[in-house]
């Protein structure tokens, strides 16, 4: 099963200011995922992040507030741009291996507090 | 893919059988129900999945009906280590999207 690391784990934050929350796999896989979960809440999906090109976003959720890259099979970064207190949630890295069980493996994610 | 209904919460004492219901009224033929568990300040774990047959692994027991209108997530000896929220969720596999829809959950708490 794939090893997924999460920087950073948690990070508190001013209002108005960018994060940069880093996705590194141990292997390479198919498909890579970002979902936030907002506390107390279930996780919602905010897109899949393709390799090389432009990630693809869920409703409600747009580039320009969480830019996404993926520039290979290991690695993806999600920034959380002008953030505000609603920001404040963790976010989760998620990869699929492409194997015939469907499964998805998730990181320990990144607690992001916004003051 | 289908919507699915889970209780909101239950409770199960420590060694007693925890049996977990879900309700996927709207699934289709290709769809599969997946169980995914996630234990508090954790990302979430994958415990088992099927089409229409039981299945049972090393962690778990998935009874679906034969309608394949609901299904049974059964922990055989719950211990303190099983209290987490329990998501159903019912997705085309394999899948070109991968991705996963969550619902709310379960939250069993497992209690001595």
């Amino acid at each position: 099963s794939a090893v997924i690391s999460q920087k950073p784990s948690r990070d508190i934050c001013q209002r108005g200011t960018s994060l940069t929350i880093q996705c590194q796999v141990d292997s390479q896989v198919t498909m890579m995922f970002w979902y936030r979960q907002q506390p107390g809440q279930s996780l919602t999906l905010i897109a899949t992040a393709n390799q090389g090109s432009e990630a693809t976003y869920e409703s409600g959720f747009v580039i320009d507030k969480f830019p996404i890259s993926r520039p290979n099979l290991t690695f993806s970064t999600l920034t959380v741009s002008n953030m505000s207190p609603e920001d404040s949630s963790i976010y989760l890295c998620s990869v699929y291996e492409g194997g015939n069980t469907g499964e998805l493996f998730f990181g320990e994610g990144s607690r992001l507090t916004v003051l | 893919d289908a919507k699915t209904t889970q209780p909101t919460s239950m409770d199960c004492a420590e060694g007693r059988a925890a049996n977990l219901p879900c309700n996927h009224s709207t699934i289709s033929g290709n769809e599969y129900v997946y169980w995914y568990r996630q234990i508090h300040s954790q990302g979430p774990q994958y415990i088992i999945h099927g089409l229409k047959n039981n299945e049972t692994n090393e962690m778990a027991s998935l009874i679906i009906t034969e309608d394949r209108k609901s299904s049974t997530l059964i922990l055989p000896h719950a211990t303190l280590r099983d209290t987490a929220v329990y998501y159903c969720i019912v997705r085309v596999r394999p899948s070109n999207t991968g991705k996963l829809i969550f619902g709310q959950g379960t939250t069993l708490q497992v209690k001595p």
